[in-house]
């Protein structure tokens, strides 16, 4: 059964302390790992989209990158506006479902 | 990215009654969507997934005759929960993937919070 354990659970940062986020994964045969962005009450937002351990990508502030085992997902510099819970999910087989860990609430005073 | 829309954004009802909820991808077709229930500081459950022109797959634990599910075009999914009651209120969100070679990036919609009385 896939996995997705997110950490750490809640996150409080002054504005420009840069952190990193982690979500590790156990699932056989990886499509894809996503990050996601969800403010209160709304839907996500995709931030990223990765395929194969050793691939990275930036948006902004935000790095994502992926091992054989985990992702993190790196934030530099953040602001208040980068408040947020922030998904991980797997892709696991044609299918296409997206099995989603816990989130990590991340809170940038200002 | 590709854009979803729900409507309605919320929705509140007696407890009883049938409740529908549609999802649009706007500017790309899906011939797959996916319907996620989402509880107060939990996270995305996939419920099922709806395929157009075909029947809808559920997962584990979750009752077909409860939520049903009809993907009647490229476009549009709609689950309708029917005989609500107030266990079934939460957020729901669907998703979708544009598709393409190479891409399974879902975007998802703006979510519809359901409160049953």
């Amino acid at each position: 059964e896939d996995q997705v354990t997110q950490s750490p659970e809640a996150l409080r940062l002054q504005e420009g302390e840069s952190s990193s986020l982690n979500c590790s994964y156990t699932v056989s045969g990886l499509r894809g790992l996503f990050w996601y962005r969800q403010d209160p009450g709304k839907g996500p937002e995709f931030l990223f989209t990765l395929y194969s351990a050793g691939e990275e990508k930036e948006k902004e502030r935000l790095k994502a990158t992926l091992t054989k085992k985990e992702s993190f997902l790196h934030i530099t510099a953040p602001k208040p506006e980068d408040s947020a819970t922030y998904l991980c999910a797997v892709c696991r087989g044609s299918a296409r479902q997206l099995t989603f860990g816990s989130g990590t609430q991340l809170t940038v005073l200002p | 990215g590709a854009v979803v829309s729900q409507h309605p954004s919320r929705v509140i009802c007696k407890s009883g009654t049938s409740v529908k909820i549609e999802c649009r991808s706007l500017d790309f077709q899906a011939t797959t969507m996916f319907w996620y229930r989402q509880f107060p500081k939990q996270s995305l459950m996939l419920m099922a997934t709806s395929n157009e022109g075909s029947k809808a797959t559920y997962e584990q634990g979750v009752e077909k005759d409860k939520f049903l599910i009809n993907h009647a075009s490229l476009t549009l999914s709609t689950l309708t929960v029917t005989s609500a009651h107030p266990e079934d209120s939460s957020f729901y969100i669907c998703s979708a993937p544009p598709g393409g070679a190479g891409t399974d990036t879902q975007y998802f919609g703006p979510g519809t919070r359901l409160t049953v009385l």
